[in-house]
């Protein structure tokens, strides 16, 4: 089973609508990464979270990390088409030698002008 | 400051063939990493360096991919001989203190492998 589920898997709005991802972890939750990716491309780092209940905003887009609930949710307010792409979390779990980041699938957002 | 540069951006070979990828680093970053991306679904870790050794490779089909970085900087990935189900895309990374001191993980534009 995944470790990381995203939902929704994929979404489509109209421009100017609010929209909210959310990623839940199978494992406790040390720390979580949001990346967007757009179709070619790699990952863009947007945030790290790491405290339960912080809450982190960069222009549009705030994430919070509820490590109780063992999630996480990304809210972008007044979409534009430049907030299309992929959105994949990623939380650090204790792997072979380190740390490594495991992703969810992403979600696949499209904004309609 | 430049980013994770990755060469080539695309490559298509046949199976059984062999192919490599490289990577150079954002400068002074002791972390590189290497995923494995399929279409559809997250990156996939196959191998963590630090500085020019080895951290974590346990998900690296070592049967017939393999991976260096010698003097601690660039970094190559090989595969031999490729296989139908390698066809993804392989991103590389770099972090300046690495997941376990807080940091955050930088990503190349990645290269997008078909094997036919």
């Amino acid at each position: 089973s995944q470790e990381l589920e995203q939902s929704p898997q994929s979404l489509i709005v109209q421009e100017g609508k609010n929209l909210t991802i959310n990623c839940t972890s199978s494992k406790t939750l040390y720390g979580l990464y949001w990346y967007k990716q757009k179709y070619g491309e790699g990952l863009i780092f947007l945030m790290m979270l790491q405290k339960g209940g912080e809450e982190k905003s960069h222009e549009k887009i705030t994430a919070k990390l509820d490590e109780k609930k063992q999630q996480s949710s990304l809210h972008i307010t007044a979409s534009q088409p430049s907030h299309a792409g992929i959105y994949l979390c990623g939380a650090p779990y204790s792997g072979a030698g380190s740390y490594q980041l495991t992703f969810g699938k992403g979600t696949k957002l499209s904004v309609i002008p | 400051e430049a980013g994770v540069a990755q060469s080539p951006r695309y490559k298509i070979i046949e199976k059984r063939q062999s192919v490599a990828f490289w990577c150079n680093p954002i400068s002074g970053h002791a972390t590189l990493y290497w995923y494995q991306q399929i279409l559809g679904q997250g990156p996939k870790l196959l191998i963590q360096f630090q500085n020019n050794g080895v951290v974590d490779d346990s998900q690296l089909p070592k049967d017939r991919f393999s991976a260096e970085r010698l003097k601690g900087v660039d970094s190559t990935l090989k595969i031999q001989p490729a296989k139908l189900e390698d066809s993804a895309v392989y991103l590389c990374a770099s972090s300046l203190r690495g997941l376990a001191g807080g940091g955050e993980e930088y990503f190349g534009p990645g290269t997008r492998l078909l094997v036919l």
